[in-house]
């Protein structure tokens, strides 16, 4: 089944304890961006990544670093997490020459809470 | 201004209504539109796009798209419960890096039966 995953699904910690959540795709996707959802503000691009190795600020990349080893995998991590990156994360993923036509794959989400 | 527009709702609606829902974008040059639902507690996925000033149909769903006004709306014919959810709004705006898709912060839309 074609699918993004993203772990853990759940998770709550405390300031400055560095956490990763992992993303993985099985479609063979070249482009792979993380989002972060709030209320009243959207979904908000953190990083995206165009292939191996190859990776981009979003909008709000601030206290989030990621990295692209390999081509299924973009994990998403926070060195020191704040209350204020409480929030809903979502990884997605698209081939290249389909990012132009919005076809993005959502993973199920993560929510992170930040004591 | 925001890049892209919605308003939150809740829209209510009856069963077998007509649900209108409506997005305004600011960048004249953007170039490509979307459609996403989002339920509760779920992920976002695509149900349209648009890409030329017009209509486009897909089963109960329309898509419209005037770049003249810049606004683009969903309108859903004989709305079921199961339509109940968010509907984000997404544009591809030009950029000097290269394109960029954003999201609007979509309305909640509640079919009542």
């Amino acid at each position: 089944e074609a699918q993004v995953t993203q772990n853990p699904r759940y998770l709550i910690t405390v300031t400055g304890k560095k956490l990763t959540v992992t993303c993985s795709q099985n479609m063979n996707h070249e482009y792979m961006s993380w989002y972060r959802q709030d209320p009243g503000l959207g979904l908000r691009q953190i990083y995206y990544s165009m292939n191996v190795e190859v990776t981009d600020k979003g909008d709000v990349p601030e206290g989030y670093k990621v990295s692209r080893k390999e081509k299924r995998n973009f994990p998403l991590i926070l060195e020191s997490p704040s209350p204020n990156q409480t929030s809903l994360y979502f990884c997605a993923s698209s081939l290249n020459q389909r990012v132009n036509t919005g076809e993005l794959f959502f993973g199920e989400g993560s929510r992170l809470t930040v004591l | 201004q925001k890049e892209v527009e919605q308003n939150s709702g809740p829209l209510s609606v009856p069963e077998g209504a007509i649900a209108s829902l409506n997005c305004t974008y600011s960048d004249r040059v953007s170039q490509s539109f979307f459609w996403y639902r989002q339920y509760s507690g779920k992920s976002p996925e695509l149900i349209m796009s648009i890409y030329s000033n017009g209509d486009k149909e897909d089963g109960r769903f329309t898509a419209q798209l005037n770049k003249a006004s810049q606004y683009v709306s969903l309108l859903i014919r004989d709305s079921q419960p199961s339509d109940s959810a968010t509907y984000l709004c997404a544009v591809i705006r030009v950029m000097g890096g290269g394109n960029k898709l954003t999201f609007g912060t979509g309305t909640q839309l509640k079919v009542e039966l």
